[in-house]
């Protein structure tokens, strides 16, 4: 059981915009502003696509963008590509006795 | 550029050990944590704790504690994941990951990970 809830699965076709979300607690998620959202590809390590709720690394495409309102982050990705299809996990930093807590990830699927 | 990469697959029997090896490069050591994540087959991630790469100071996570060791040799940049008493539960994938920003500053997320390393404990 992932301390952070996210849907088992979105879809969207190609070029529609989707948003995965992310809740949690007041101490986490609503907490803090150190929210981040991977990307996991089958085989493949996670890969930061956005930490700090909505700042995106350099070289993350802008088409990704996350926000957070009270306990729930949201990340959305807009005009879906098919690279896009993937794992989608939150993390944010914990007040509890864990300190850094993931979601249990989010199966994007473009049709 | 920075690099991270994780020793290979492992198949360990029930109450044995093993060593997981984390060897980084491109930028100093010593200056990022060295955090350790597993990933359980069809689950979300798991946070299992941090070493301090200047001390070698390592802080588990609640229920990495007795049986997981993190460990350096800072001669060779690499960190060491260490399980000892393998149970089958253990078998997962396990991520090294080095935090965005420097030790002393909060980032609580990474930018470089290690491409893991499978961990299977069967009889």
């Amino acid at each position: 059981q992932s301390a952070l809830t996210q849907p088992a699965s979105v879809s969207g076709s190609p070029g529609q915009s989707i948003t995965i979300s992310c809740t949690g607690t007041s101490s986490d998620v609503g907490g803090d502003n150190y929210v981040s959202w991977y990307q996991q590809h089958p085989g493949k390590a996670p890969k930061l696509i956005i930490y700090e709720v909505s700042n995106r690394p350099s070289g993350v495409s802008n088409r990704l963008s996350a926000s957070k309102s009270g306990n729930m982050a949201s990340l959305t990705i807009s005009g879906l590509q098919a690279e896009d299809e993937a794992d989608y996990f939150c993390c944010s930093y914990s007040t509890r006795s864990t300190p850094m807590v993931f979601g249990g990830g989010t199966k994007l699927t473009v049709l | 550029q920075v690099q991270v990469v994780q020793s290979g697959s492992e198949l360990k029997k029930p109450g044995a050990s093993v060593k997981v090896s984390c060897k980084a490069s491109g930028y100093s050591f010593t200056d990022y944590a060295i955090d350790w994540v597993r990933q359980a087959p069809g689950q979300g991630p798991e946070w299992m704790g941090w070493i301090n790469t200047k001390t070698g100071n390592p802080t588990y996570a609640q229920g990495f504690t007795g049986r997981f060791v993190f460990s350096l040799d800072t001669s060779v940049t690499t960190a060491y994941l260490q399980i000892s008493s393998l149970k089958a539960e253990d078998t997962a994938m396990y991520y090294c990951a080095r935090p965005v920003a420097r030790m002393g500053i909060r980032s609580h997320a990474f930018d470089y990970w290690g491409q893991g390393t499978v961990v299977t404990v069967s009889s």
